[in-house]
């Protein structure tokens, strides 16, 4: 049971136009969402998050958007650069008993940047 | 950086050879994890500890223990390593707010032969 997809394995942009990866989730208990950034052979870095209690939240050229209503997050990139080619994972987040974070991540969209 | 280091970077072992995996943190964090990255598959929590002593099951837990016995190591042993363990393994932590980024370290390869 896959509780969030990301149903793009990869995508292809060109540099300086907007990159937009998408994302759905099943589970209503999530109350935070992240998206993370992936380099070959370095762990992820983070990115950008938002609080379910928002629907946009913006850093610098990256911008998330969450529907609620519809389970699904988008990241948008702009203007897209050749550093930004890499693998994004997005993740929902709830709580287990202890206080630990429970990060239920999405398989990846490689992005990549054309000159 | 969050401070968190894994050694070894890589592995190759044999099948039915035990394994063990660790992860260094410097900035006392309570909450360490351990992740698996596969293709397909995003990454997965195996174990998670939310401190000394104290771990828990993730979604992916069969064939790994986990030990905790100081803040700053958390152990992940393959008691019989299988090929099916040959994968890339994420350790993070987080400090516990109810907004939490988790960290994550470099990352360890490993491939069971």
């Amino acid at each position: 049971d896959q509780q969030v997809k990301q149903n793009s394995p990869s995508l292809s942009v060109q540099e300086g136009r907007i990159s937009i990866l998408n994302c759905d989730y099943t589970n209503s208990m999530f109350d935070y969402f992240l998206w993370y950034k992936k380099y070959p052979a370095e762990g992820p870095t983070f990115l950008i998050s938002i609080s379910s209690i928002k629907d946009k939240n913006e850093d610098g050229r990256f911008t998330v958007f969450l529907n609620k209503s519809a389970k699904h997050l988008s990241l948008h990139i702009v203007p897209s650069q050749p550093g930004d080619s890499a693998v994004y994972f997005c993740a929902a987040s709830a709580r287990f008993q202890e206080g630990a974070q429970k990060l239920v991540f999405g398989q990846g969209t490689r992005l990549t940047i054309n000159p | 950086d969050a401070g968190i280091t894994q050694s070894p970077r890589h592995k190759v072992t044999e099948t039915g050879t035990p394994v063990t995996l660790r992860c260094h943190q410097t900035e006392n964090h309570r909450y360490m994890y351990w992740y698996r990255q596969d293709p397909g598959h995003g990454l997965r929590l195996i174990h998670y500890s939310y401190g000394v002593k104290d771990t828990d099951k993730g979604e992916v837990s069969d064939g790994y223990s986990v030990s905790r016995s100081k803040t700053e190591d958390f152990l992940l042993t393959l008691e019989s390593a299988t090929s099916s363990q040959t994968s890339v393994y994420f350790c993070a932590i987080t400090q516990g707010r109810s907004t939490d980024t988790q960290y994550f370290g470099p990352g360890t390869r490993l491939t069971v032969l």
